[in-house]
């Protein structure tokens, strides 16, 4: 149990374009999600946390006009990165909450690789 | 200074060879600490967590926490070309999710 998806897993984009990230738990309801970003190399940096039905809190640094995030229900979360450019080019990750809410029991997806060109 | 430093390696070590792999920090508020192992092109998978000071075993796998030196440490026994991965350190000072701070992660590579 406890799987987390991630759709697509590999995209690449024109500058200039957006870009939309699913992320989706497939077997148990995430109150809270949460994006990260991921150089090669480098750790994970949380980008925003999404609480389904209301605003995403963004992490400092982080443009959330750029980068829009919805939580629309319990299992779907999405990241769009609008008027996408290389510097944006990285992998994106998400993770949801599982049931208990504790910082451990957090369920990753596998990954979206965006390549801006 | 980063709040959590991890050797970035690689670490290449023989089958069967006991690996140690580990973080410091420098936030003495950290109580949560957990290890996460990252195939290459995945999301990371949550290993091992401790709370507090002390050791967690968890089959070839154990964790151990001082949080008097800010040092946790992942022990891996007879470790497998299956193990080659990234290990990814990540503590909170609470149990909220967005509070998880992660290590820059060691590239482990196990040779047959």
């Amino acid at each position: 149990g406890a799987v987390v998806s991630q759709h697509p897993s590999w995209v690449i984009c024109k500058s200039g374009t957006s870009v939309k990230i699913e992320c989706r738990s497939l077997d148990f309801q995430a109150t809270t999600m949460f994006w990260y970003r991921q150089f090669p190399k480098q750790s994970l940096m949380l980008m925003a946390t999404s609480n389904e039905g209301s605003k995403a809190t963004y992490e400092q640094g982080v443009e959330k006009d750029k980068f829009l995030i919805n939580h629309a229900s319990l299992t779907l979360s999405t990241l769009t990165v609008t008027s996408a450019h290389p510097e944006d080019s990285s992998f994106y990750i998400c993770s949801a909450d599982g049931p208990s809410g504790v910082s451990y029991e957090q369920y990753f997806g596998p990954g979206t690789r965006l390549t801006v060109t | 200074q980063k709040e959590v430093e991890q050797d970035p390696g690689p670490l290449s070590v023989p089958e069967g060879a006991i690996v140690s792999l580990n973080c410091t920090y420098s936030n003495s508020a950290f109580q949560y600490f957990m290890w996460y192992r990252q195939y290459s092109r995945k999301g990371p998978e949550l290993l091992m967590y401790t709370y507090s000071s002390g050791n967690k075993e968890d089959g070839r796998f154990t964790a151990q926490v001082d949080k008097s030196s800010k040092y946790i440490s992942l022990f891996i026994r007879d470790s497998q070309p299956s193990d080659s991965a990234t290990y990814l350190c990540a503590m909170s000072s609470n149990n909220a999710g967005n509070m998880l701070t992660f290590g820059g992660g060691t590239r482990l590579m196990v040779k047959p």
